[in-house]
């Protein structure tokens, strides 16, 4: 069966670095999420995407994320400049239409110090 | 802006027995779609089952059903003949139609499946 793939599992970084994780989304899917879980807290939204743009993103996702589909197969999420506030684990997600079920990766843990 | 709510933080059953875990929901919305997700330990979110709010019956997944109340804005989740593998986070999710709709999600119950 498809499944969502996400790269690292676990990533530790300093405070202040830059951070790219990394998504392989199933293959005919068309649209694209990213989520994030701060320890023993709920999953938040960040960003949505579809036909290589934003199509809504969330107050948490401020200037220094990003994403990219820079291929046919790979999506990813960039932190520039990493706060231990970032700490959590990144969910990605992908879904056939926009109302269809999403589907998750199982996660990066970053971690920053 | 659409609000989902778990008032069940921790819960726990014995194996072979039914539970009920708790959600309601707040939206303008007329179409929408409600999902229960589960999280094991090793974090990664599982879908468990999903509800078309234009559809009157209730889903149901072989030992997981829903008892969906679209005017009470309700969607709880009945696990019935409970296994040790059920432990778990629960989180009720909401998503509405539209281009790319984000999940908005509660806080989870925490369920504890015992001998």
């Amino acid at each position: 069966e498809p499944e969502v793939t996400q790269t690292p599992s676990h990533q530790v970084t300093q405070m202040g670095q830059e951070v790219i994780l990394r998504c392989v989304p199933i293959s005919n899917h068309l649209y694209f999420y990213w989520y994030r879980q701060i320890l023993g807290q709920k999953v938040e939204f960040l960003v949505s995407f579809y036909n290589n743009e934003i199509s809504e993103k969330s107050e948490i996702f401020d200037d220094q994320f990003s994403v990219e589909r820079p291929d046919g197969s790979n999506f990813t999420l960039k932190i520039r400049s990493t706060k231990l506030e970032d700490s959590a684990m990144y969910f990605c997600a992908s879904s056939p239409v926009a109302e269809e079920t999403q589907y998750f990766g199982p996660g990066t843990r970053l971690l920053v110090l | 802006a659409q609000t989902v709510t778990q008032s069940q933080p921790e819960m726990s059953v014995q194996e072979a027995e039914t539970v009920t875990l708790s959600c309601t929901y707040d939206t303008s919305e007329n179409n929408y779609y409600l999902f229960w997700y589960k999280q094991p330990p090793s974090r990664q979110m599982i879908l468990v089952i999903r509800q078309e709010a234009y559809k009157q019956q209730n889903a149901t997944e072989n030992r997981f059903s829903v008892n969906f109340q679209k005017a009470a804005k309700s969607f709880s989740l009945k696990i019935s003949d409970s296994q040790l593998g059920d432990t778990a986070m629960y989180f009720c999710a909401f998503t509405y139609t539209g281009t790319a709709s984000k999940l908005t999600f509660g806080t989870g119950t925490r369920l504890q499946v015992t001998l």
